[in-house]
């Protein structure tokens, strides 16, 4: 079945420092790919997506694009904040799944 | 931006009480979802509904049971709130059709019972 798989965090970063979350994933068929993004204290909300091959999602300087030959779809951010810190889930949406799959989730923590 | 809301934020309660969480959207949006999110931060799915009066198990298998009446509105209920129901609570509600459907989801309802 489909799944995601997400590196394991904590994640500490420096302010200004680069950023990369690892994301593979396994599907039958044609999936499109999301970021969703929890902050403290709140609900998920979507970061980017791509819906196809070689497509780069991008919001809030985030990007990730969907490589279909290595199933991946890495967050890459040039220089991170503190407000940044927050939680990163992977996600994925295929034909004929009732709903999301998400990953297992990252957490980002950025210090000044 | 979203517009689904969930009450309550907290709620601590005893064993064997009964309690409903409440989730409302005003988006119009067909399919609701509920999912458990567990200290490590991973989520489930427990059930989902495509439309009034259609409501299904997810991935996860729970003791709560939902109910879906109206379009706006999606509520949880645990009949006998038991310690492992400790968790947090996420409704969700999609705009669209699988695979581009994005999901918005409401701030949560973090349940304690002792």
């Amino acid at each position: 079945g489909d799944s995601v798989t997400q590196m394991e965090g904590p994640v500490t970063l420096s302010e200004e420092a680069f950023l990369t979350i690892n994301c593979t994933y396994t599907a039958t068929g044609y999936p499109s790919l999301f970021w969703y993004v929890q902050y403290p204290g709140e609900g998920l909300q979507l970061l980017l997506k791509a819906t196809k091959a070689d497509d780069k999602g991008s919001n809030k300087g985030f990007e990730a694009t969907y490589r279909k030959e290595t199933t991946s779809f890495h967050l890459e951010k040039g220089s991170v904040q503190v407000s940044d810190s927050a939680v990163y889930f992977c996600a994925l949406s295929d034909w004929g799944r009732r709903a999301l799959t998400f990953g297992s989730g990252t957490r980002l923590q950025v210090q000044p | 931006e979203a517009d689904i809301y969930q009450t309550p934020r907290y709620l601590v309660i005893g064993t064997g009480k009964k309690i409903t969480l409440e989730c409302s959207q005003t988006m119009g949006h067909d399919k609701m979802y509920w999912y458990q999110q567990d200290p490590g931060m991973e989520l489930h799915l427990i059930h989902y509904s495509y439309g009034v009066n259609s409501t299904e198990k997810g991935d996860l298998s729970s003791e709560s049971t939902v109910s879906r009446i109206r379009t706006e509105h999606f509520p949880l209920t645990l009949e006998s709130a038991r310690p492992s129901h400790t968790s947090q609570y996420l409704c969700a509600s999609s705009d669209g059709s699988v695979p581009n459907e994005k999901l918005f989801f409401g701030s949560g309802t973090q349940l304690s019972v002792l």
